[in-house]
This record gives structure tokens, sequence and C-alpha cells, in this order.
């Protein structure tokens, strides 16, 4: 167990349908990252926040939004929802080093 | 740009040993990581090596060249667990993490 949570597990929607995922981090971390994942592809890098602050973007869609609230959880927005963007979303977080990373969140749309 | 280069596949032999490459080139250098990713799971931190040499962690060792930006992961003793993809990831300048697009692993009895 990592100590980063996300919910949910699965998301199963439609196209054009808006989703919301969300990630806790560990106990003390300030930054969180988020990472979609497509079936036998590698990560890609979306956007990291650092104690509610967004911090860097990678590949992040204009459909696609993100936030960190003062607990400093994350939510990731998903918008417009296309066959495209199922995948798995991961969140992690670090504190020094080292990535921990929850066990992400499977979206399929249909 | 920025790129992490790893081979997409490899094959080995349970009890074997394999050697995973990789090669990157980064705006700067902070440190190189090893993360194992079993299929449909979350990728687990393996290795951190931030000055050239060897970093041994039981079955699992890591290597790097700083001059080469080079690295490689090497696995002894391979057991069926292991199948998995290995991710290569450079952490740069800004102290962001580039990854690799990750080796699969497959083991054979």
């Amino acid at each position: 167990d990592s100590g980063v949570t996300q919910t949910p597990k699965h998301l199963i929607t439609a196209t054009g349908q808006r989703v919301t995922l969300r990630c806790s981090p560990r106990s003390g971390d300030l930054s969180v990252y988020w990472y979609q994942q497509s079936l036998d592809q590698g990560l890609q890098f979306l956007i990291q926040y650092y104690n509610g602050e967004e911090r860097a973007k990678g590949n992040i869609l204009e459909r696609f939004s993100a936030q960190q609230f003062p607990d400093l959880h994350s939510e990731l927005n998903l918008s417009s929802l296309e066959l495209g963007d199922s995948a798995l979303y991961f969140c992690a977080s670090h504190l020094e080093s080292e990535q921990y990373f929850g066990p992400g969140t499977r979206l399929t749309v249909t | 740009g920025q790129n992490i280069d790893q081979p997409t596949e490899m094959t080995a032999t349970e009890g074997a040993i394999v050697q995973i490459n990789c090669t990157y080139q980064t705006s700067g250098f902070n440190g190189l990581f090893w993360y194992q990713q079993h299929a449909g799971e979350a990728p687990t931190f393996l290795s951190y090596n931030v000055l050239d040499g060897l970093e041994e962690k039981g079955r699992f060792s890591s290597f790097l060249s700083r001059s080469k930006g080079y690295s490689y992961l090497l696995l002894k003793e391979l057991q069926m667990k292991d199948s998995a993809s290995y991710l290569c990831a450079v952490r740069d300048s800004n102290y962001q993490l580039i990854w690799g697009a990750g080796t699969k692993l497959i083991i054979k009895p």
C-alpha cells in the first residue's frame, strides 16, 4: 500500500459526459501528479500540483482540468469525453525523491 | 528535446539473469528511477541512482553512467512474478520526471 488513495476504482460512462477523479496523497506529501496510461502504452504526464498551486503541465487536453484543495486532495475533471479517453488514470505524490502511485482509476468511455 | 529509450520487450528464462538498458537525453539530470509495473496495476518504485555506479538491492541492481547517459536494471534469479513492465524515468533540471515507454519483460519457465 503506497498510502496514495484514488476513487473511484472503476468508472464507465458515455461519450460527451463529464467525470471527476479524486486523489488523496500520502500524509505529509504536498505534491500531486496526474498521469494517463492507455492500454499497453507508457505513462503520459498530465499535470502537477504543489501545495495547491499548479507546478507543471504536461500533455493535458483543454477538455481536462485539475485542482488541488487546501486539504491537499486533488481532483481531475474530464469533460466532453471521447472513446480515446478510455485509460487508466494514476495519481502520485512525493515528498523528496521517488513518486508513490495510487491504485489508479480505470475509465471506460462507451 | 528530451528522450528516454528502452527496449520495447525482452524475454528471459526463469532462474536466469536479464539486463534492461535505458539511455536518456534530458535537459539536466537530477536522478534516474526504475519502476516495476504489473499489468493493470500501479508502478512501484524499485531503485534510484543519482551518482555513477551500481546500487544493489536484493535480486535487483541498477547502474548509472551520467557521462554516457546510460543506465541498466539487472534482475538476477528471475522468478515468474518478475514478468512485468519496467519503467525508466529521469528527473530533469526542473525536477520533472521524464518517463520512458517501458520494457515489457516476459519470463518463460
